[in-house]
């Protein structure tokens, strides 16, 4: 079976620019979460969804970011403007959802780079 | 609030031998699950072995052994007969079931196996 996967795998882009980050999930899972890697503050989850839906967002750091999952196989991570400080690693990782502790499996991740 | 701490900076270790890459964690959930998850170079973040917070034998996945201590709230990875490989960032995490899944994870170990 696939694992998680996302796109780009790298994105350089300009401060201002919209920038837009890509995630399929495994399939079957019922969990998606996007998190973040910087060298200053570690891993850090910005958002999470269960079924489709938003279930807490309280790391987004900003207005900037929105994340939507239209579907049970695509979720997209936006920024809009980009600044130079969300040049991060962005890791999107999938789980089970069967009422218990369950692995999240993560994908390749999208290394950004804001100019 | 749930919080883990890897307090290690840096770990050597001579090709085939064991070591212990530390972790202790603090929460006041009952029911939570223990992950250790390794970056290599290149990036990605790969799940190694999982430890339930009622599973009463240590976990162990090959060469992966997890020295869970819950009185302690440790929960210590082992690698037996290391190999260069293995050279790489590990993170220890924690999450709980269901509505509180999320992954909250340590700022990792790093790992460099010597020839």
């Amino acid at each position: 079976d696939a694992g998680v996967i996302q796109s780009p795998r790298h994105e350089v882009t300009e401060m201002g620019q919209e920038v837009t980050l890509r995630c399929k999930p495994i399939s079957g899972h019922d969990y998606l979460f996007w998190y973040r890697q910087t060298m200053m503050r570690g891993l850090e989850l910005l958002i999470y969804f269960n079924n489709n839906v938003p279930i807490d967002d309280s790391g987004m750091p900003e207005d900037r970011f929105s994340a939507k999952m239209p579907n049970a196989s695509f979720s997209t991570l936006k920024i809009q403007p980009s600044e130079p400080r969300d040049s991060a690693v962005y890791f999107c990782a999938s789980s089970l959802d069967r009422g218990a502790v369950e692995t999240q499996y993560f994908g390749p991740g999208t290394r950004l780079l804001v100019l | 609030a749930q919080k883990i701490t890897q307090t290690q900076p840096g770990m050597f270790v001579q090709e085939k031998e064991a070591v212990t890459l530390d972790c202790t964690y603090d929460t006041s959930d009952q029911s939570y699950g223990l992950f250790w998850y390794k970056q290599p170079s290149s990036g990605e973040m790969i799940f190694l072995i999982y430890q339930g917070s009622y599973d009463e034998q240590n976990a162990t996945e090959g060469r992966y052994s997890l020295n869970f201590q819950k009185a302690r709230k440790s929960a210590n990875l082992v690698i037996s007969a290391s190999q260069l490989g293995d050279s790489a960032m590990y993170f220890c995490a924690m999450t709980h079931t269901g509505a509180n899944s999320k992954l909250t994870f340590g700022k990792g170990i790093t790992l460099s196996v010597r020839p």
